[in-house]
Formats: C-alpha cells, structure tokens, sequence
C-alpha cells in the first residue's frame, strides 16, 4: 500500500536558520510528491510538486525539495527560517496509475523562535 | 480567481444528529474529493468524484457517510446518526481531473464537533 512517512513530528529552529523536513515514501513506480502546508484554522495550501521532470523542485516561499529515488525521499528545505513560516507541514504521495486521492504524512509542526 | 469554498465552518451537533456539509469546487474543475482531518487519525481519504463515473467510496469509515455531487458541480457529504468519533475538521479540494499529477486545491474545512 501507498505510504508517506515523515520522521519528525515537531522540528524547532530559530529564525534565520535552514529548515529541513523529512519525508520518505514507499517505493513505487512513477510517485508524484507534494508538500503542503496549513497554518492555525487555514486550509491547506500547495507548497511544491514533484511529477517525474527535474528532481529538485522549487516552491513557494523560498521553499525546495529534492527527489531522490535511491533513498526515496523527499525532504524539504529552506536557507533560512522566517517566523511566519510556523506551521504544519505535510508530506504527500499519489502514485500513476491508482486512484488519485492523495496519501498523507502525519505531518511535522514547525516551530520558529525568535 | 474563487477557490473551494465549504459550509458551515463550524458545525456542533448532538450525538445522533444527522448533519450535511456541502462543499463547492473551483468553477471547471472536474474531480472532487473529500477527506477528514483528526487527531488520532491526520488526514484521511473518504471519498472521490470524477466527472459522471461512480464515485471511489472506498475511504468512508462507515455506512452513515455518504456523498452526492449534483449536477457536477457542489458535493454534499451527509453523515447520520452522528458519533462523537466523528468529531474531526472535513476537508474538500478539487482539481481540473483526476490525475495523479494534478494539484488539488483545498478549502477551509468544516470543524464538526459532536457532543
């Protein structure tokens, strides 16, 4: 079965620190991987998409991330944290070829200290 | 341009209480879909509509949820004889087909508490 798997549940930096959130997937042909991010009662918004083009994707708000199919991974990053940038954080899988709802992580609270 | 938008925001009902969210999708956009977002669960698939072909059911917990999207347009997901398990945000999103590559745009949810 489709699976995503993000390793930290709460990650904390101080501002104007990199921000790294870590996801894995389960291995499958062709994923496509999302980020998406919700702040406190918002919906969810699209942070960045991978669908098989280049492997190092780049998104909103000075966000990136990079597929890596030897480690099946897709960590996202950012060079430097803004407070603003507090929120949740969630990994997401659908696979080519099976049904298109999306299989989510449980999801990383970020945290951003002054 | 307008994005998904779902009614009520909030819903408080009492256990047993029947109670209908609606949800209305980007205009053109083709697939629908539902999902519940709780505590002890993330974020978990219900249900999804695509064009005219019978919708995937294949994610509601039990046989007091069900859907209907109208004339291709909004979706009404209808929950009977409510739990308090059933507490939980539902989110919708849309987007313009049901491919796995297609971004599917949120909407704000609807908090449902039942007490």
């Amino acid at each position: 079965a489709q699976s995503v798997t993000q390793l930290d549940s709460h990650v904390s930096v101080s501002e104007g620190t990199p921000v790294l959130l870590r996801c894995n997937y389960s291995s499958s042909y062709s994923p496509s991987l999302f980020w998406y991010v919700q702040h406190p009662n918002k919906g969810l918004q699209l942070l960045l998409k991978y669908t098989s083009a280049a492997t190092l994707v780049k998104g909103i708000n000075g966000f990136e991330a990079e597929f890596k199919k030897s480690e099946t991974s897709f960590h996202l990053t950012k060079p430097s944290a803004h407070m603003s940038d507090a929120a949740e954080y969630f990994c997401v899988v659908t696979y080519q070829g099976g049904n298109t709802p999306l299989v989510f992580g449980k999801g990383t609270r970020l945290s951003v200290i002054a | 341009g307008a994005g998904v938008s779902q009614s009520p925001s909030n819903k408080v009902t009492e256990k047993g209480k029947d109670v209908e969210l609606r949800c209305d999708p980007i205009s053109g956009h083709t697939a629908l879909y539902w999902y519940r977002q709780s505590l002890g669960q993330g974020l978990e698939f219900l249900i999804y509509f695509q064009g005219n072909s019978a919708p995937d059911k294949s994610g509601l917990p039990s046989d007091r949820f069900s859907a209907e999207r109208t004339g291709g347009s909004v979706s009404t997901l209808t929950i009977q004889r409510t739990q308090q398990e059933d507490s939980a945000v539902y989110l919708c999103a849309s987007s313009t087909r049901a491919r796995e590559r297609e971004t599917q745009y949120f909407g704000p949810g609807t908090r449902l508490l039942v007490l």
